[in-house]
């Protein structure tokens, strides 16, 4: 079956500093989404890329769509305290059919000092 | 709005009893799913629903598991008898078909301990 490896697993940085995390996937994706997840919560959707090369920004948040399809990155710039939580990676082939299967990465615990 | 909600939040029950889950998706999605993590394999989708049809349960890890969605505005996931190794966080979560692209979006989830 498909595979997501995420890295890193753990992040701990200072206030202020640029952070970034990545997917790479054994099979080729045509979605890639990414989530956060805080405490006691579930994971809710930063940002979504439906095309090979496509970079996207939601405020100081930056994923781009690898151009083999195969991998992902998000960059969180200038990070603030409230960014700590585990962040996700998730992929989708769906060939045109009914496909809506997400596969996630394990996730990268941020942990953010003030 | 209201977004997927679920409950309960947290259940604790001792190993061999029956444990029911329950899932209001959002008002309008046709797609349902419902996922485990844990710390060792993380998010894993066991089953997802299309229009109240299940569509895939290859996740559901064995017969003591069963999903039912009698209609849009509810699902259910049981586990009959559970075992220890059953806990974990179970989410839901649902989306919209009708427009592309539509990401899907999670309830808190409940967190499960089987004792």
């Amino acid at each position: 079956g498909q595979q997501l490896n995420q890295s890193p697993q753990s992040m701990f940085i200072q206030e202020g500093e640029d952070v970034s995390m990545n997917c790479t996937s054994s099979s080729i994706f045509n979605t890639w989404l990414w989530y956060k997840q805080d405490p006691g919560e579930g994971p809710v959707l930063l940002i979504a890329l439906y095309k090979a090369g496509e970079l996207t920004s939601n405020g100081r948040l930056t994923a781009q769509f690898g151009i083999t399809r195969k991998d992902s990155f998000l960059n969180i710039s200038a990070s603030i305290p409230s960014d700590v939580g585990i962040y996700f990676c998730a992929g989708r082939w769906n060939s045109g059919g009914s496909n809506y299967k997400l596969t996630f990465g394990k996730g990268t615990l941020l942990t953010v000092n003030p | 709005d209201a977004g997927v909600i679920q409950s309960p939040r947290h259940e604790v029950t001792e190993m061999g009893q029956e444990v029911t889950l329950r899932c209001k998706p959002i008002s309008g999605h046709d797609y349902l799913f419902w996922y485990r993590q844990t710390m060792m394999r993380g998010l894993e989708l066991l089953i997802y629903f299309n229009n109240n049809v299940p569509i895939d349960d290859s996740g559901m890890p064995e017969d003591r598991f069963s999903a039912k969605m009698p209609n849009a505005s509810f699902s259910t996931l049981k586990i009959q008898p559970s075992e220890p190794r059953d806990s974990a966080v179970y989410f839901c979560a649902s989306r919209s078909g009708q427009i592309s692209n539509q990401p899907q979006h999670f309830g808190d989830g409940t967190r499960l301990s089987i004792l």
